[in-house]
């Protein structure tokens, strides 16, 4: 199947700090990535949908100055956690398709914010 | 809003038996479910893609599509240890979205 690469697996950072999330297709590309955040013992929320070249999409509450998408090739998205803070302590995964209908997700990235 | 539910569990069977996961969803228009496995820390890995009424089958897995009731399920045959997981119901929505149910938590005693 398709893969997509995640890096980095598990990042600690200071209050305040910002953090980048890269999400790539390794074997395809991909015009459409998708980050979701998942807290413990809870379902994936889908937060955003990254186009590239274009403006990503974020869904209703989500905050789009604090977490900026750039999605500027056919083969990566990055995330960008800003001014994080211990709320936004949380594991955050991209998925990407191949086609409409199939998405495969990224490996996760564990953020802990201290 | 669109929503799909699922029963938290734990579900708890006997290794070798039948595993039965159910999954509700409100949007009718949906035209695309999704079975995903997720370990503990570890991204969801997909199991099942069912798009029509009926039943589909690969290996142990089966999955079970009413559209008219708004209803999927999975069935996990000869369950064994290594099934134990969490088991996200996903739908996708007309803008190619997937919303996830909040997972129903496996077990698979030995």
């Amino acid at each position: 199947g398709a893969v997509v690469s995640q890096h980095p697996s598990w990042v600690i950072c200071k209050s305040g700090t910002s953090v980048k999330i890269e999400c790539r297709s390794l074997d395809f590309q991909a015009t459409t990535m998708f980050w979701y955040r998942q807290f413990p013992k809870q379902s994936l929320m889908l937060m955003a949908t990254s186009n590239e070249g274009s403006k990503a999409t974020y869904e209703q509450g989500v905050e789009k100055d604090k977490f900026l998408i750039n999605h500027a090739s056919l083969t990566l998205s990055t995330l960008t956690v800003t001014s994080a803070h211990p709320e936004d302590s949380s594991f955050y995964i991209c998925s990407a398709g191949q086609g409409n209908e199939k998405l495969f997700f990224g490996s996760g990235t564990q953020l802990s914010v201290l | 809003q669109k929503e799909v539910e699922q029963n938290s569990g734990p579900l708890s069977v006997p290794e070798g038996a039948i595993a039965s996961l159910n999954c509700t969803y409100s949007d009718r228009g949906s035209q695309s479910f999704f079975w995903y496995r997720q370990y503990s820390g570890k991204s969801p890995e997909l199991i099942m893609s069912i798009y029509s009424n009926g039943d589909k089958e690969d290996g142990r897995f089966t999955a079970q599509l009413n559209k008219a009731s708004q209803y999927v399920s999975l069935l996990i045959r000869d369950s064994q240890p290594s099934d134990s997981a969490t088991y996200l119901c996903a739908v996708m929505d007309s803008s190619y979205k997937l919303i996830f149910g909040s997972g129903t938590r496996l077990l698979v005693r030995p």
